[in-house]
């Protein structure tokens, strides 16, 4: 069974870099087939989408997040990464990472496997 | 991007009820959408995928159906457990976009 973790700092600084990693253990990101997401919750409020990255490296970021973001992917490690800089106090949300599978005789994707997810503040 | 908007925003209905929940997609979606349950601090699930594919393990008293622009999640006779957020979900296309979520709450 598949089990996504992610791990990083819980409080990060306003201006500064919020750095995320994403483990995967129970799959092999570099076997393809699934596309390796962040999403995130703001305190009260709902799920945003922020990209993904495939196993080759593409990605895709979200509009309004694509000048500050950066998804990666290492393959060796089986994790994917997560970095927004120059954050402020609408950043602080609780970060999932999350794998969007397709399902056989389907061409819809979904997400079927999500981290626990990691609580990140940015404040002084 | 592709907005999803569901109604209501919040509800509250007693065990055994018949509970229905709308989503709605700002352009046609065919039926690229997705229900998920969430829980107080606890990560999303998924109930169905594909409009109406229920996940394995999910019970069948969860339902979809619609496609197009127009979607329905119905919970045929709540459960204690089914008090939660519901949200849905378009993978039309990227930016992936969910609803707002649906609170049910108990009456």
């Amino acid at each position: 069974q598949v089990q996504l973790r992610e791990s990083g700092p819980g409080l990060v600084k306003p201006s500064q870099t919020l750095s995320l990693t994403c483990t995967v253990s129970g799959d092999s990101i570099s076997s393809g087939g699934h596309y390796w997401s962040w999403i995130r919750q703001p305190p009260g409020k709902g799920l945003e989408w922020i990209g993904y990255v495939y196993y080759s490296g593409k990605t895709y970021y979200t509009p309004s997040l694509k000048s500050r973001l950066t998804i990666s992917v290492d393959t060796s490690k089986n994790q994917f990464s997560l970095k927004l800089s120059s954050v402020t106090a609408a950043d602080t949300a609780v970060y999932y990472c999350a794998r969007e599978v397709l399902p056989a005789a389907s061409d819809k994707y979904y997400f079927d496997s999500w981290g626990q997810g990691a609580q990140v503040t940015v404040s002084s | 991007d592709i907005q999803m908007t569901q109604s209501p925003s919040s509800l509250s209905a007693s065990i055994g009820d018949r509970v229905t929940i709308a989503c709605r997609a700002s352009q046609s979606i065919s039926n690229f959408l997705n229900w998920y349950q969430e829980k107080p601090g606890e990560a999303p699930k998924v109930l169905l995928y594909a409009a109406s594919n229920l996940q394995s393990g999910v019970p069948a008293r969860f339902s979809g159906s619609g496609s197009g622009t127009d979607f329905t999640l119905t919970i045929s006779s709540l459960q204690p457990e089914d008090f939660a957020t519901y949200y849905c979900q378009q993978s039309y296309n990227a930016p992936k976009t969910f609803g707002q979520g649906t609170k049910v709450e108990i009456k």
